[in-house]
């Protein structure tokens, strides 16, 4: 174990539906991140927060809408996705960004798949 | 353009044998680089981090190397074990926050 967990793990959703991830650190960071994982392409970094506040947005499509209520925990709002929106999805935590080279701590991911 | 290419894409050997994998990046500049070890199903976990001063670096079995002047990485597997079968990652930072550049992955399955 991490020190990161990920809720659910698997999830399934139509176009039209709206659910939400959840992800929670159990490490004492202050930094937070979601990452996209498709098939057969490398790690794509979605949002970052710092100290609760999102220092990064990588041109993510408004349908994804995170919040990150706490250093905590971080949730992903998922609302009217596309079938190409199917894939793994990470969270990571980490010190504070811009603090050396901090390594970043993986949660188990969510296998979303959308019909 | 900033990119990380890891070979091979992927790699079968059987068990107690030897692998290197390759990682060549573009990314500038440069604060650290990281492997990964990324089983079926699960989150990555860090293998090794290596700074731009530091040429190897050690985790039990695993082994990777640095140069920073041909921006080319390399992790050495020794003595595979079946729980070595995973996907390895590249990962660099381009500078001391922690906005990462990931490779693509080398698939890698031992077989007994």
């Amino acid at each position: 174990e991490t020190g990161v967990t990920q809720t659910p793990r698997h999830l399934v959703m139509g176009m039209t539906n709206k659910k939400s991830l959840k992800c929670e650190q159990h490490l004492g960071h202050n930094a937070m991140y979601w990452y996209k994982q498709s098939a057969k392409k490398p790690l794509e970094l979605m949002f970052v927060y710092n100290f609760k506040e999102q220092t990064e947005n990588n041109s993510v499509p408004s349908r994804f809408s995170p919040e990150c209520p706490n250093s905590s925990h971080l949730f992903l709002h998922l609302h009217t996705l596309q079938p190409e929106d199917s894939a793994l999805y990470l969270c990571a935590s980490s010190q504070a960004e811009g603090q050396g080279a901090n390594e970043q701590y993986f949660g188990p991911g969510t296998r979303l798949t959308v019909t | 353009k900033n990119q990380v290419e890891q070979s091979p894409q992927s790699l079968i050997i059987l068990e107690g044998k030897n692998c290197t994998l390759q990682c060549n990046y573009t990314v500038s500049p440069f604060s650290n680089l990281r492997w990964y070890k990324q089983d079926t199903g699960r989150g990555p976990v860090s293998l090794t981090i290596m700074t731009f001063s530091e040429n190897t670096k050690s985790n039990g079995r695993y082994t990777a190397t640095l140069d920073a002047d041909t921006k080319q990485s390399s992790l050495h597997i020794t003595a595979s074990q079946l729980s070595d079968s995973a996907s390895y990652i590249c990962v660099v930072n381009r500078h001391a926050g922690n906005m990462l550049t990931f490779g693509g992955g080398t698939r890698l399955m031992v077989k007994p």
